[in-house]
């Protein structure tokens, strides 16, 4: 099942903040997050892990909560080179030892001088 | 490590054709995944392969659309009787799934397709 990205677009100016919110309707064994730039193949940022381990980026952080089945990504201080679409990725148990990566249909962000 | 590898970057085709596609992924990944995407829209996934067993297969995935991985490694794609629907960016990812634990998925260029 997809999981529902909010806001669909941000504009910041350099030096904003932004927050990119996640959430699924099925329990999640994982959240990935990725950065898309225009014709160009998405890039990992972080993943978060149920149990609290998450692996990731040193400018970007992220949280994971489990019981709501939500994830947030932080970006602080942005520059130039954060705009892209950013996509969650949320890994749900799709049975039959089976884990299913399903993509949002992602955040547009754009930073502006 | 070159990554994962995808050809041909672009193909076009006539509507009513075959076409396949090839991903080679990380060496040493046994996760691989298919996603399919369009303008402005994310990844859709298609189906993934736990070495060369298949395990999921969307249901966008119509009998047109069959994939393989023999033997654990490349896999392809194959689209018969390709329609002008088809026309999108079809994506291969992989990664490493040991005892539970894994690594993030890494993406390829992918494979633009345009069914005229």
């Amino acid at each position: 099942q997809q999981p529902v990205q909010s806001p669909q677009a941000v504009i910041l100016r350099e030096g904003e903040d932004a927050v990119i919110n996640c959430s699924s309707s099925k329990a999640l064994y994982s959240v990935h997050w990725y950065r898309q730039k225009h014709g160009e193949a998405p890039v990992f940022l972080m993943i978060l892990l149920k149990g609290g381990e998450q692996k990731g980026h040193d400018k970007i952080s992220a949280s994971f909560n489990e019981k709501k089945q939500q994830s947030s990504l932080y970006l602080t201080a942005s520059q130039l080179s954060y705009s892209g679409t950013y996509f969650c990725g949320t890994e749900q148990y799709s049975g039959a030892g089976s884990y299913q990566l399903t993509f949002g249909k992602g955040t547009k962000l754009s930073v502006i001088p | 490590d070159t990554g994962v590898s995808q050809n041909p970057r672009h193909k076009i085709t006539k509507r009513g054709q075959n076409v396949t596609f090839r991903c080679d992924p990380i060496s040493e990944h046994n996760r691989l995944y298919w996603y399919r995407q369009t303008l402005g829209q994310g990844p859709e996934f298609l189906t993934y392969f736990q070495n060369e067993a298949q395990l999921e297969k969307s249901r966008l995935l119509s009998d047109r659309f069959s994939a393989e991985r023999p033997k654990g490694s490349f896999s392809t794609l194959e689209i018969q009787r390709t329609e002008q629907g088809d026309s999108a960016m079809y994506l291969c990812a992989s990664s490493l799934v040991t005892g539970g634990r894994y690594t993030e998925a890494f993406f390829g260029q992918g494979t633009r397709l345009t069914v005229v």
